[in-house]
């Protein structure tokens, strides 16, 4: 009965390779959310989409592109790897935007390393 | 450009010892601020603040905002080798700009208690 679940856990690609991170949440919330943590564990936001739309957009690069097929998912395509890419990807949901019921649900984890 | 930065970058203390964690914050439209605890994986919710001078209290745990100095406190009293994790605080921004709901990470204090 896992709330956010993210696959996969582990991803070990070559520099210059396409992958995509999946994102499911069944705890009916309208709000998701990609984050990037990188080696000495800062957190960053990179999108937010509220109800389908995006919302949060921060500076990344286009190589990052993310998708939301439906509220309940949120998935994140990479293009043309890079190592500066190696990092652990967490996805979050939230019920109402801005995380005001109860703040954020996150997700385990995806830790990508790019070599 | 919103900043939330966290003090000390790492605590080490023996079990039964009181430990206060510091947050400070600068965030445009400030709405409310998440504690967040990092063991292995995804991070867990601790405490979310929004109004100042109230303190929330959980078990052993406990914190306070001060939205006038623009800080927070997370104190742990009796700690436990369990409690040993990354603790992260985060700001949401609020409505009235750009980027509502976006929220900003600092950088965690990692705590160890040693038994």
């Amino acid at each position: 009965d896992t709330a956010v679940s993210q696959t996969p856990k582990y991803l070990v690609t070559q520099m210059g390779n396409d992958k995509s991170i999946k994102c499911e949440q069944n705890l009916g919330h309208d709000t998701m959310y990609w984050y990037k943590q990188d080696s000495k564990k800062f957190l960053k936001i990179m999108f937010s989409y509220n109800n389908k739309e995006l919302i949060i957009n921060e500076t990344v690069p286009n190589r990052f592109s993310p998708k939301s097929p439906d509220k309940a998912h949120l998935n994140l395509h990479i293009n043309s790897l890079e190592l500066g890419d190696s990092a652990v990807y967490f996805c979050a949901s939230s019920q109402g935007f801005g995380g005001r019921n109860y703040g954020y649900t996150f997700g385990s984890g995806t830790r990508l390393t790019v070599v | 450009e919103d900043k939330v930065v966290q003090s000390p970058l790492s605590l080490v203390v023996h079990e039964g010892d009181t430990v206060t964690l510091n947050c400070s914050y600068e965030v445009t439209n400030f709405r409310s601020l998440l504690w967040y605890k990092q063991e292995k994986k995804a991070p867990t919710f601790l405490f979310m603040l929004t109004s100042s001078g109230i303190e929330k209290k959980s078990g052993r745990l406990s914190s306070i905002l001060d939205k006038k100095e623009l800080f927070s406190i997370l104190n742990i009293t009796a700690t436990q080798t369990g409690d040993s994790a990354v603790y992260l605080c985060a700001a949401i921004r609020g409505a009235g700009g750009t980027s509502y709901g976006k929220l900003t990470f600092g950088q965690g204090t990692i705590l160890t208690v040693h038994p």
